[in-house]
Order: structure tokens, then C-alpha cells, then sequence
């Protein structure tokens, strides 16, 4: 099945501070999308964004299907950004895989 | 419109018992999916539900079943629960449309099994 690897796998950065986070995958895909999971666990939707570019305010996010990796970036971060970031993608059909995750810590 | 709902919120069980969680999909939803997350983990899929049907499932044992009744909302069954069925457990739903997909989460369900 698809792999999915995300990198770093920890971060902590000052407030005000800018940040990549990096999803790679092994194989095509019809679904990516972003996650922040909040401490008491609900996944809320970032992006969804098999291809292309959006923004949301201080997010933005970069999937090039091709080379097969998404980028999110977060700017200005702030102390409510910190949580754990994930990427989670589905090969036509197949599982929603997610990967295991970027920790993000912001500290004031 | 109303998002994924999930029920409970909390639940302890002892090993050897069985649990039935539930989740209401969100409003014109027509698929459900069920994942746990372990500790420190990523979710992980148990199965999918498409039209009352299973329609793919993980690498869960025959013990993980579930349902999906005709207003698309959905139970996840677990039987002769051990230690390691402690996790969160998160229903998604979506439409099962090609150029729709996105997936969106309920608060879960935090299982604990003693």
C-alpha cells in the first residue's frame, strides 16, 4: 500500500515565527488532505488539496502530485498553533493513509 | 449543516467485553469511514461503509464490525475487547463523488480497556 512520511517530526518554534512542514508519498493520489489535531484529539481540516495551491489566512499549502509531496506552511505562528500536523492521502480507492504526524510546539 | 457527531464521548470497558460506538454522518454524507489512533499514533483504518455496504477494510481482525444503516449513520462493534483496543476512535464521512473526497472527522470516541 501507500507510504507516507512526514518530516520533521518535531518542531518547536518562537511566536511569530515561520515554518514548512513536508508530506511525501509513495504513490498517486485523488485525495490529500491536512489536519491539525487539537489536544482533545478532533482532526480539524487545514486543506484539501490533492494538487495545486491554497491559502487560509496565515496556512498555506503546495501539493505537487508529480513529485509526489505537499508542503504546509504556517506563518506568524501562534501559541494555539501548536498540536500535531498530519497528512493523510488515498490512492483511488484504496485507505485514507495517514502519516505519522509533525508535533508542533509554539512557545510564547 | 450539521458535522459528525460521535457517541460516546468517554467509555472504560474490562477485557473480554464488548463495545458499540456510534456516529452520525454529516448532512448529504453517503459514506462513513471508522479509524483508531493509538497513543502517539497516526489513525489508523478499520473499514469504510459505502451505501450499507463494506466497501474496504484495514488491517483489523474479524472482531472490528460495523454498520451503516439507511440515514448513512453507522455503529463500529468491537468484541472480546483486549488491552490494546485502547485508542481513540474517529468516524469520518464524505461523498463518494471522484472530484469530492474530503473527508471530515467527529470529536471521537476515547475507549479505555482495563
Amino acid at each position: 500500500g501507500i507510504q507516507v512520511e512526514q518530516s520533521p517530526p518535531d518542531l518547536i518554534l518562537q511566536e511569530g515565527a515561520n515554518s514548512t512542514l513536508r508530506c511525501n508519498f509513495s504513490d498517486s493520489v485523488n485525495n490529500l488532505q491536512w489536519f491539525h489535531q487539537n489536544p482533545w484529539g478532533q482532526l480539524i481540516n487545514l486543506f484539501y488539496i490533492p494538487s495545486g495551491t491554497k491559502q487560509n489566512g496565515r496556512l498555506s499549502a503546495t501539493t505537487v502530485a508529480t513529485e509526489r509531496y505537499s508542503l504546509l506552511y504556517i506563518s506568524s505562528s501562534q501559541t494555539t498553533d501548536s498540536g500535531v500536523y498530519f497528512c493523510a492521502v488515498e490512492n483511488y480507492g484504496q485507505n485514507f493513509v495517514f502519516g505519522p504526524g509533525t508535533r508542533l510546539s509554539v512557545l510564547p | 449543516e450539521t458535522g459528525v457527531t460521535q457517541s460516546p464521548t468517554h467509555l472504560i470497558k474490562t477485557r473480554g467485553q464488548q463495545v458499540t460506538l456510534r456516529c452520525s454522518s454529516q448532512s448529504g454524507h453517503n459514506t462513513v469511514s471508522w479509524y483508531q489512533q493509538a497513543l502517539g499514533q497516526g489513525p489508523q483504518f478499520i473499514f469504510q461503509y459505502y451505501r450499507e455496504e463494506e466497501n474496504g477494510r484495514g488491517n483489523f481482525p474479524p472482531r472490528f464490525s460495523g454498520l451503516q444503516f439507511p440515514n448513512y449513520s453507522s455503529e463500529l462493534n468491537v468484541n472480546a475487547l483486549e488491552l490494546d483496543d485502547s485508542a481513540l476512535y474517529l468516524c469520518a464521512s464524505n461523498v463518494a463523488a471522484d472530484d469530492a473526497r474530503e473527508q471530515f472527522f467527529g470529536p471521537g470516541t476515547r475507549l479505555t480497556v482495563l
